[in-house]
């Protein structure tokens, strides 16, 4: 079963407003990822966690911040987030972070920021 | 460093037609390379992926070979349906710890 779950999948928040969004996989898989998707645009690479520590981060502001309580779990905390941050997030997921190692997507979250 | 590049879309075919997606890359080494897809409203899907020179990924009537000689992934299939719709993006892995870099999308419509 090659699954990636995310919720919400829809988020309308204020620019003042913390929300997280989270993603789950069992798979058993050691690397997780996030990414960020603005209309018609390939997926842009923000956080990648490897063995629940934080292997990359492609310079995003903080008001974006990943967490990866366990192996199965990984969430995006968001605050004060600007209406340019709205966007499909993609969570996803692979065994390792190898080249050739294939990566799995969920269907992702649209954020609306306000 | 690593790039993909795609043929522009969109791209408009009628049902049962041929279809080709160009997707060349530059990369040093030996990348891995993939297709995924990615229906209207939904994430990406894995469509198929080569790891090696000469290697056909395949898959729902999808193909596309690796050739490191021309440094191209090419996505055929010989006759589309109109549920093949949807925005298709090639990508490539090398040594960067399993990132992907990705080309720049191909929106794909078919019609009846």
């Amino acid at each position: 079963d090659t699954e990636v779950t995310q919720t919400p999948k829809h988020l309308v928040m204020g620019m003042t407003n913390k929300k997280s969004l989270k993603c789950e996989q069992h798979m058993g898989h050691r690397a997780m990822y996030w990414y960020k998707q603005k209309a018609k645009k390939p997926p842009e690479l923000m956080f990648v966690y490897s063995y629940e520590k934080l292997s990359i981060n492609e310079s995003v502001p903080s008001r974006f911040s990943p967490e990866c309580p366990n192996s199965s779990l990984l969430n995006l905390h968001l605050h004060a987030l600007q209406p340019e941050d709205s966007a499909l997030y993609l969570c996803a997921s692979s065994q390792v972070r190898l080249t050739g190692n294939t990566i799995y997507f969920g269907e992702g979250s649209w954020l609306t920021v306000v | 460093g690593n790039s993909v590049t795609q043929m522009e879309g969109p791209v408009t075919l009628s049902e049962e037609a041929f279809l080709t997606i160009n997707c060349t890359y530059t990369a040093t080494g030996y990348p891995s390379l993939f297709w995924y897809v990615q229906y209207p409203g939904e994430g990406l899907q894995l469509l198929l992926k080569a790891t090696k020179a000469d290697d056909k990924g395949s898959n729902k009537g999808f193909e596309a070979t690796y050739r490191k000689e021309t440094t191209s992934f090419h996505l055929e299939k010989g006759s589309v349906q109109v549920s093949d719709s949807a925005v298709y993006f090639c990508a490539l892995s090398n040594n960067q710890g399993g990132k992907l870099i990705f080309g720049q999308g191909t929106e794909l419509s078919v019609k009846p």
